[in-house]
């Protein structure tokens, strides 16, 4: 597609509940990122992926969060046993190569109940 | 790993003026500074980047100047207009892999 996908653009979840977000980057991108926003906070690194090398999970908050990216393309971002605090707006950037500027996604707003 | 600060947290000047963001970073090694601009309830999208074999690069009304050896670089907006009302949010590449982010000012434009 011409952008980067994301599905769902919204998710209301009961706490303990698992969720599966995804996301679709730019065919041809080899990095992609996902980021997590609080409301009315900044941009939280959350995993990356570029190309076959092992992913950077460095910012993944707990062991509920995982994310695979399957054939260097498609990624999920799983959070297992979702808190409250979870709630967030989960998003989605690639870029062709590590050092350019990312095209983020239009996010997935995420409401843990 | 990079620590970026980003000043002021809210900025709100009149239609035709001038704004000024700042951001600061930790890591002199570092090389891409980006700027993104997220209207409310929409994807970040970058206007302006910069890297570091130059002080500063224009586009229209928008400006970015960075001074390595002091390692903090700014973004100006001239002629501010209703539509430049915003949150908007620096960054720097870390490692040459990810961007690490600002955590974001929110511009308004009064007319």
């Amino acid at each position: 597609g011409a952008g980067v996908s994301q599905s769902p653009s919204n998710k209301v979840t009961e706490k303990g509940k698992d969720v599966e977000l995804r996301c679709d980057p730019i065919s041809g991108h080899t990095a992609l990122y996902w980021y997590r926003q609080s409301l009315g906070q900044g941009l939280e690194f959350l995993i990356y992926f570029q190309g076959n090398s092992a992913p950077d999970k460095s910012g993944l908050p707990s062991d509920r969060f995982s994310a695979e990216r399957t054939g260097g393309s498609v990624s999920t971002l799983t959070i297992q046993r979702t808190q409250q605090e979870d709630s967030a707006v989960y998003l989605c950037a690639s870029c062709p190569q590590a050092n350019y500027g990312y095209t983020f996604g239009s996010g997935t707003r995420l409401t843990v109940v | 790993g990079e620590n970026v600060e980003q000043h002021p947290s809210t900025l709100s000047v009149q239609e035709g003026d001038s704004a000024v963001i700042k951001c600061t970073y930790s890591d002199s090694a570092s090389n891409y500074f980006p700027w993104y601009k997220q209207e409310l309830g929409k994807r970040p999208q970058l206007i302006i980047d910069i890297r570091s074999n130059v002080g500063e690069k224009k586009d229209q009304r928008i400006a970015v100047t960075l001074n390595k050896t002091a390692k903090h670089f700014s973004l100006h907006i001239t002629e501010t207009q209703p539509e430049d009302s915003a949150v908007y949010f620096c960054a720097v590449l870390q490692g040459a892999q990810k961007l690490v982010f600002g955590q974001g000012t929110r511009l308004t434009i009064n007319p």
